[in-house]
């Protein structure tokens, strides 16, 4: 079991309010991830991070921010959220076990903008 | 340009045969290759991973991957209703980051 935690676990809010997702791991893992998965799209990278503010754009990032202020909690921001942001949210990290690298999920934030 | 593809299904397999899953990638520079499940309303959970040609085997799981044609397959067997999922195929590029096919549901009928 790698640790993590994702919070909330389901959030409904309003469009053009600013919202953030928590993603906390406890056991020191370099790199974290958040993914978007919506129907037809699988999982979809937002940001990722390599280190304690160290972060960079994946593939959907417009929209997006994060934070990694401690190398536990990596933040997801929406600034103002809209329809099109309503998905379910993974947080993932990864590890290297004898020059492989795995990857493990969270369990997921389901986000609804109304 | 979708990096990674899968057919979504759903594949419906009668309980006790093999069920066969597939998936290519356009990335040849890739080095690693994955095979996550997905029960609905869950998180991925990883069955399978695979790094060089060939064939690796997990109890009724084998994952087959080939460099030269950019195929990954994943096949269960001896499938069961509980093994009834969408699967996922996943693929490590550049950066410590996966790029993600957008899943084969799997039906096992009892």
């Amino acid at each position: 079991d790698a640790g993590i935690t994702q919070s909330p676990r389901h959030k409904v809010t309003e469009t053009g309010t600013p919202v953030t997702l928590r993603c906390h791991q406890t056991e020191n893992h370099r790199y974290m991830y958040w993914y978007r998965q919506d129907p037809g799209h699988g999982l979809r990278l937002i940001h990722y991070s390599y280190g304690v503010k160290d972060t960079d754009k994946g593939e959907v990032s417009d929209g997006y921010s994060v934070s990694r202020s401690k190398t536990e909690d990596f933040l997801l921001t929406l600034e103002s959220a809209t329809s099109s942001q309503t998905s379910v949210y993974f947080c993932a990290i990864s590890e290297s076990r004898g020059g492989r690298r795995s990857y493990t999920f969270g369990s997921g934030t389901r986000l609804t903008v109304v | 340009q979708k990096e990674v593809e899968q057919n979504s299904g759903p594949l419906s397999v009668p309980e006790g045969a093999i069920a066969s899953l597939n998936c290519t990638y356009s990335d040849r520079g890739s080095q690693s290759f994955f095979w996550y499940r997905q029960y609905s309303g869950k998180s991925p959970e990883l069955i399978m991973s695979i790094y060089s040609n060939g064939d690796k085997e997990d109890g009724r799981f084998t994952a087959q991957l080939n460099k030269a044609s950019q195929y990954v397959s994943l096949l269960i067997r001896d499938s069961q209703p509980s093994d009834s999922a969408t699967y996922l195929c996943a693929v490590n590029n550049a950066g410590n980051m996966l790029t993600f096919g957008g899943g084969t549901r799997l039906m096992v009928k009892p």
